[in-house]
C-alpha cells in the first residue's frame, strides 16, 4: 500500500491551460516537498511546505499543504512547453529528510 | 560547485555478480541519503548517514546490501550477489546539516543497474 497517493499518473494538455496534481495520504507529515525531474537527471527540488494550509507560489506554480498536514496540491497557471517533465511530492514524516515518495506525475505540455 | 555526483550513471550485470556505486556528496554537506526507485515504482528511502555514521539504515532491503562512509565524504553501495529485482535506479542525495531543520536536499542523477 502506498502512502503517498499521488494523481493523475499522467497529463497531457495545450500550452496555456491550467493543471492541478495532487498528494494524498492518510498519514499526517511534518513538511511536504515538491519536485521535478528531468530525463536523466535527479530529482530537484521546487518547494517545501511545512504549516498545515500553507501556500507558496513560484511564478506560475501555486503549491498548498492540507490544513491537516496529510495532504497537498500543485497547481500550474498557463502551462508552458518547458514545465514538461515528471512532478513528484515527498513527504516527512520525521526529522532528517527521510522521504515517502509519490508514484509520481509526467507532465507533458504540447504547443 | 559541483553537484552531487554518481558513478557509474548505468551498470549492467549478471545474476549473482557483485556491484559497487559511488556517491560524491556536495562538498561541506553532512549527511548523505542513499534512494532508488525499482521497476516503475515510487522513489524509496534505503539509508542515511551523517558524516561517517549511519543514522537510518531501515530502508536497506536485505544483508546482501552494504553501504559505507569511509571519513564522511563519499559513499558507496554495494550489492552482492545481485538479483534481478535490484535493477532499477539508484539515487544518492546530500544536505548540510541543522539541528534546527532540515536543508535543501540535492539529487544526483542517479545509477542505472540492470541485472540481467
Amino acid at each position: 500500500t502506498q502512502l503517498l497517493e499521488q494523481s493523475p499518473q499522467f497529463l497531457s494538455i495545450q500550452e496555456g491551460e491550467n493543471l492541478t496534481v495532487y498528494c494524498n495520504s492518510s498519514s499526517v507529515f511534518s513538511s511536504l516537498q515538491w519536485y521535478r525531474q528531468e530525463p536523466g537527471e535527479g530529482p530537484v527540488l521546487l518547494v517545501t511546505v511545512v504549516t498545515g494550509g500553507e501556500v507558496k507560489k513560484l511564478k506560475r506554480l501555486t503549491f498548498q499543504f492540507g490544513d491537516a498536514r496529510k495532504d497537498s496540491s500543485l497547481h500550474i497557471t498557463a502551462a508552458q512547453p518547458g514545465d514538461t517533465g515528471l512532478y513528484l511530492c515527498a513527504g516527512e514524516r520525521e526529522y532528517g529528510n527521510k522521504l515517502v515518495f509519490g508514484a509520481g506525475t509526467i507532465l507533458r505540455v504540447k504547443s | 560547485e559541483a553537484g552531487v555526483t554518481q558513478f557509474p550513471s548505468h551498470s549492467v550485470i549478471e545474476k549473482g555478480q557483485t556491484v559497487t556505486l559511488r556517491c560524491d556528496p556536495i562538498s561541506g554537506h553532512d549527511n548523505l541519503y542513499w534512494y532508488r526507485r525499482v521497476m516503475g515504482k515510487e522513489i524509496k528511502f534505503l539509508l542515511h548517514f551523517v558524516k561517517e555514521s549511519k543514522q537510518d539504515e531501515s530502508g536497506m532491503p536485505n544483508n546482501r546490501f552494504l553501504a559505507e562512509r569511509t571519513g564522511g565524504t563519499y559513499s558507496t553501495l554495494k550489492v552482492q550477489p545481485a538479483e534481478l529485482e535490484d535493477s532499477g535506479v539508484y539515487f544518492c542525495a546530500s544536505s548540510q546539516f541543522n539541528f534546527y531543520r532540515n536543508e535543501k536536499l540535492f539529487f544526483g542523477s542517479g545509477t542505472q543497474l540492470s541485472v540481467l
